[in-house]
């Protein structure tokens, strides 16, 4: 169990409707990440909160945003979903803002959209 | 920008002959590389790291990873692969250099041990 945990595991929902996915890291860590694994894209790195502010940013879409609250916990918000957004949505966590310490991923979050 | 290239999509091995999983970087500064596994409908888990120092590292379940400059390849190895080893393993990079924080993954491979 890497302390990562991701609700929900499983979401199903229709094209253009909006989704809010969960993550609370490993406790002590200060930087939240967000990936999104899909079959034909592999890993893609969408974006990085350290202790409540965006360190950096990847391939992130507009219609997707994310925080990281006082507390830690980061939301992952996708709207105006399509059928391509269907992925595997992974949030991790590390110590310090990344440079050496090793990501500690959650489950995940299997998205789909219909 | 940095990059990560597994050239190989899948690798089968027998269990208990020796196994390697290739990785291949591209990094303007100095790199991190990390190996990462990821068993079925699970998230990556951690295996090891190069940071600086002994180009040889060791890691968990009896993986080490070999780090060559020149060739800019970061290649995983075991000496005796178990079934239990079968899973898909992840290379990843970042540039050491300070405000460098994004960690790109290859593509990943596919391992499969058999019996």
């Amino acid at each position: 169990d890497s302390g990562v945990t991701q609700t929900p595991k499983h979401l199903i929902t229709a094209t253009g409707q909006r989704v809010t996915l969960r993550c609370s890291p490993r406790s002590g860590d200060l930087s939240v990440y967000w990936y999104q694994q899909s079959l034909d894209q592999g890993l893609q790195f969408l974006i990085q909160y350290y202790n409540g502010e965006e360190r950096a940013k990847g391939n992130i879409l507009e219609r997707f945003s994310a925080q990281q609250f006082p507390d830690l916990h980061s939301e992952l918000n996708l709207s105006s979903l399509e059928l391509g957004d269907s992925a595997l949505y992974f949030c991790a966590s590390s110590v310090g803002q990344g440079e050496n310490s090793p990501l500690h991923f959650g489950n995940g979050t299997r998205l789909t959209v219909t | 920008a940095q990059s990560v290239a597994q050239p190989e999509d899948q690798v089968n091995v027998a269990e208990g002959n020796p196994l390697t999983v290739k990785c291949t970087y591209s990094v303007s500064g100095n790199p991190y590389l990390f190996w990462y596994v990821q068993y079925p409908n699970r998230g990556l888990q951690f295996l090891l790291k190069y940071i600086t120092g002994d180009n040889l590292v060791k890691g968990s379940y009896g993986f080490e990873a070999e780090f060559n400059k020149s060739q800019t390849s970061f290649h995983l190895k075991k000496p005796s692969a178990l079934v239990s080893d079968s899973a898909l393993y992840f290379c990843a990079v970042r540039n050491s250099g300070a405000g460098s924080y994004q960690l790109t993954f290859g593509k990943g491979t596919k391992l499969s041990v058999i019996p």
